[in-house]
């Protein structure tokens, strides 16, 4: 299950409260993506990076912001401006961008905002 | 952009016999069809793939077909285990894309 890392494995917050979600990975892979998971509605991409200090908008982007920094780290954050932002997180890595590649998933962050 | 339609959306079958999954999709340019499994709270793992240029692809009890003309492809599990059990979702994606995943297939194997 190694490769592929998200911290926390639960987070709570107050509504109003930006919060960060952590995804790295050590497979040395040029792309990385958040998608969010609800139920019935399989994986939503939100954003995707297919090198360092570039990243592009999925298809729920509105309300998170990202960053890459390092070819490693691909942070998440929910802003308070996500209208509803309870779910689950998942954080994944191709070893290049497009599509024709397989990606690896991190255990996810299940995300509560009461 | 690229849709992905998958169906059913549950499906129990008895343990022995076989299920089959189905997903359709709308670009004719999509060229990577993988096929993940996700057991509850876990992470989604891919079990099979396969690329437009193949039509079948075979991996012991598992097998997913592809019909680039009609734009669908399948996952088939044989001789169905309860460890099978989980939700499957079906992909499309192209080298210019990101992928396009279907709602899931919520599979149960009865003993």
């Amino acid at each position: 299950d190694g490769g592929i890392t998200q911290s926390p494995k639960y987070l709570f917050r107050k509504e109003g409260q930006n919060v960060t979600l952590s995804c790295e990975q050590n497979l040395n892979h040029d792309a990385m993506y958040w998608y969010r998971q609800d139920p019935g509605q399989g994986l939503r991409l939100i954003y995707y990076s297919q090198i360092v200090n570039d990243f592009q908008k999925g298809d729920i982007a509105e309300g998170y912001s990202v960053s890459r920094e390092k070819k490693e780290s691909f942070p998440l954050t929910v802003t308070s401006a996500q209208k509803n932002p309870t779910a689950f997180y998942l954080c994944a890595s191709s070893p290049s961008a497009g599509g024709s590649y397989e990606q690896y998933f991190g255990p996810g962050t299940r995300l509560t905002v009461t | 952009g690229e849709n992905v339609e998958q169906h059913p959306s549950t499906l129990s079958v008895q343990e022995g016999d076989s299920a089959v999954i189905k997903c359709t999709y709308s670009d004719s340019a999509s060229n990577y069809f993988p096929w993940y499994k996700q057991e509850l709270g876990k992470r989604p793992q891919l079990i099979i793939d396969i690329r437009s240029n193949v039509g079948e692809k075979k991996d012991q009890r598992i097998a997913v077909t592809l019909n680039k003309t009609a734009k669908h492809f399948s996952l088939h599990i044989t001789e169905t285990q309860p460890e099978d059990s989980a939700v499957y979702f079906c992909a499309a994606s192209s080298p210019l894309n990101q992928f396009y995943f279907g709602t899931g297939t919520s599979l149960t194997v009865i003993p």
